[in-house]
């Protein structure tokens, strides 16, 4: 089955500063990634994501890129700022019409002031 | 925040006794999900359903049984409760705009089985 894994484990940065937490998966017929932040005490809420038949997907300081051969996908945010600390998932779609999404195992974004 | 509900919000159990665990959506949606979240390991699929009274197994489905007799609950039930069942347990839902594989979250309930 589909198995999803996500690189760091922790990520701390400058305010200001980028952001790139990176997933690979294993099925290459899953075809839609999600991005979920998740802050402490509260549930996880999608903030972006992207199908395969697109590279790259941006919305405003977030973008998520693609590249199907290597099976992989980043996301990026740029010009970072506290309120973007929290724990960041990725997921790829199951390839079956069930929707179900295999989740990594989560990126805890620390960005210092 | 999608329409669902997770009740309770937070419960303490002993080990051995039985809890059911309640997701409630008030928008039809056909998918509904049951996740457990812990530290390292990501949110875990536990059993999912894709309609009234059809539901299937995720991949932690051991010690866990769900039901779906309308629409808009599913139910999640620990026959007799472990403490490797301690965790957050979250509700979802997969969304009918967008590309239609969008997956909202409940608000979770945290169990902890001592």
């Amino acid at each position: 089955g589909e198995n999803v894994e996500q690189h760091p484990s922790t990520l701390s940065v400058q305010e200001g500063d980028s952001a790139v937490i990176k997933c690979t998966y294993s099925d290459s017929a899953s075809n839609y990634f999600p991005w979920y932040k998740q802050e402490l005490g509260k549930r996880p809420q999608l903030i972006i994501d992207i199908r395969s038949n697109v590279g790259e997907k941006k919305d405003q300081r977030i973008a998520v890129t693609l590249n199907k051969t290597a099976k992989h996908f980043s996301l990026h945010i740029t010009e970072t700022q506290p309120e973007d600390s929290a724990v960041y998932f990725c997921a790829a779609l199951a390839p079956s019409n069930t929707g179900k999404l295999i989740f990594g195992q989560g990126t805890t974004l620390q960005v210092k002031p | 925040d999608a329409g669902i509900t997770q009740s309770p919000r937070h419960k303490v159990t002993e080990t051995g006794t039985p809890v059911t665990l309640r997701c409630h959506q008030t928008e039809n949606h056909r998918y509904m999900y049951w996740y457990r979240q812990d530290p390292g390991h990501g949110l875990r699929l536990i059993h999912y359903s894709y309609g009234v009274k059809d539901t299937d197994k995720g991949e932690v489905s051991d010690g866990y049984s769900v039901s779906r007799s309308k629409t808009e609950d599913f139910l999640l039930t620990l026959e007799s409760a472990t403490s490797s069942q301690t965790s957050v347990y979250f509700c979802a839902i997969r969304g009918l705009t967008g590309t239609g594989n969008e997956q909202y979250f409940g608000p979770g309930t945290r169990l902890t089985v001592t």
